[in-house]
């Protein structure tokens, strides 16, 4: 089983509407995520990082549920410029030295 | 704050040849760089884990005699992808954890190299 799972869709959404990514993981032991967006050949770029139950930014919200063990984002609102790939993340801490685990990412595209 | 930096940006080699990548951290120190490939389509795969002053930990079936790692100073790593062969193409990421930061596990990415062997 992966260290981190989520549908990669794709997901088609037309702009203004609302859309939420799931992921799950497996170390229950985990001790912080993020979801990053990355754009089509460029870097991962943080969107959000989620050390407690949640953590809500603008249009954007992030939830951790730890006994079932997967962090959800919503965004609301959708904007053209939301169209990417959205990479979830787990961080084991430990001795993991360090790492992250990312998920495939669930791809996201905004049409007018 | 928190910038990473990679050089070069991409990079057309001939097969056999070597080409060296490398990641800065231009504001900060950073104990421990990683280094990920990314093929079209598919999610960031972690290579290795790069420790100032210490031999590079791999992952499983990444060949470290191919891909030598060098983490001389706090705030440079290198990769050197030697003898490269058209299968090593690929888009090459660098991330450097902040030392000693608040947020545990926040790693900042640099902007990737776009590696193609002819």
């Amino acid at each position: 089983r992966k260290e981190v799972e989520q549908d990669p869709g794709p997901f088609n959404v037309p702009e203004g509407a609302t859309v939420a990514f799931n992921c799950t993981y497996s170390n229950s032991a985990s001790q912080s995520f993020f979801w990053y967006r990355q754009d089509c050949r460029k870097e991962p770029k943080l969107l959000m990082s989620v050390y407690s139950s949640g953590n809500e930014d603008g249009r954007f919200t992030a939830q951790l549920n730890r006994a079932s063990q997967y962090i959800s984002l919503l965004i609301r609102d959708s904007k053209l410029s939301d169209s990417a790939t959205y990479l979830c993340v787990a961080y084991p801490g430990g001795s993991t030295l360090g790492r992250l685990y990312f998920g495939r990412g669930t791809q996201l595209t905004v049409w007018p | 704050g928190a910038v990473v930096s990679q050089h070069p940006s991409w990079v057309i080699c001939k097969s056999g040849t070597s080409v060296k990548i490398e990641c800065r951290s231009l504001d900060f120190q950073a104990t421990t760089m990683f280094w990920y490939r990314q093929f079209p389509k598919q999610s960031l795969m972690l290579m290795a884990t790069s420790n100032e002053g210490s031999k590079a930990t791999y992952e499983q079936g990444v060949e470290k005699d191919k891909f030598l790692i060098n983490h001389a100073s706090l705030t440079l790593s290198t990769l050197t992808v030697t003898s490269a062969h058209p299968e090593d193409s690929s888009f090459y990421i660098c991330s450097a954890r902040l030392a000693g930061g608040p947020k545990p596990g926040e790693q900042y990415f640099g902007p990737g190299t776009r590696l193609t062997v002819t």
